[in-house]
């Protein structure tokens, strides 16, 4: 089955303490890219990586790093949380970056920092 | 940059009725991709509709279906027969010829009365 897993699904972590969100696709797409999800803000990109080890900024990249090292996984790494990365992290993945190919999502994780 | 702007918070209609979601775009592109998303509370993002914008022809799934207007960067979704698991956030995503991934709307949040 065609699935983007991302690993924690929740978690509440306190100021300051590093955390990863792991991402893993089992489609050998060559695009992927993070996204993280407000009220009344929509979905907004944070990173995302045409390849292994090529990845860019998206519109809203600080306070958060990547890497790609393999094709399968993109985890997204918060060095020092703060109270304003509270929010619904996705995952997506695609073929390529083209929007004609199917992007699929992973279910989300709630990050709340306190 | 390209804008995506859902003037609509929030939508309320009836059972069985039809309802249109308004979403309109903003972009120097001449190709390029548009979406609308579905947001049930379990948080899932579900692709409701697709619409390439070269295709004149209005894209229709089920009973939904957009009305694309691409001199006046419009594009709504007619929701027509509406049921309970319609009930959702809906939102509305362009996605360009860049790498750079999907602009979304704020958001429609529609609830169905039974």
């Amino acid at each position: 089955e065609a699935q983007v897993t991302q690993n924690p699904r929740y978690l509440i972590t306190v100021t300051g303490k590093k955390l990863t969100v792991t991402c893993s696709q089992n489609m050998n797409h060559e695009y992927m890219s993070w996204y993280r999800q407000d009220p009344g803000l929509g979905l907004r990109q944070i990173y995302y990586s045409m390849n292994v080890e090529v990845t860019d900024k998206g519109d809203v990249p600080e306070g958060y790093k990547v890497s790609r090292k393999e094709k399968r996984n993109f985890p997204l790494i918060l060095e020092s949380p703060s109270p304003n990365q509270t929010s619904l992290y996705f995952c997506a993945s695609s073929l390529t970056g083209h929007f004609g190919n199917t992007i699929y999502f992973g279910e989300g994780s709630w990050l709340t920092v306190v | 940059a390209q804008t995506v702007t859902q003037s609509q918070p929030e939508m309320s209609v009836q059972e069985a009725e039809t309802v249109t979601l308004s979403c309109t775009y903003d972009t120097s592109e001449s190709d390029y991709y548009l979406f609308w998303y579905k947001q049930p509370p379990s948080r899932q993002m579900i692709l409701v509709i697709r619409q390439e914008a070269y295709k004149q022809q209005n894209a229709t799934e089920n009973r939904f279906s957009v009305n694309f207007q691409k001199a006046a960067k419009s594009f709504s979704l007619k929701i027509s027969d509406s049921q309970l698991g319609d009930a959702a956030m809906y939102f509305c995503a362009y996605g360009g010829g860049g790498a750079d991934g999907l602009t979304f709307g704020k958001g429609t949040h529609l609830i169905i009365q039974p």
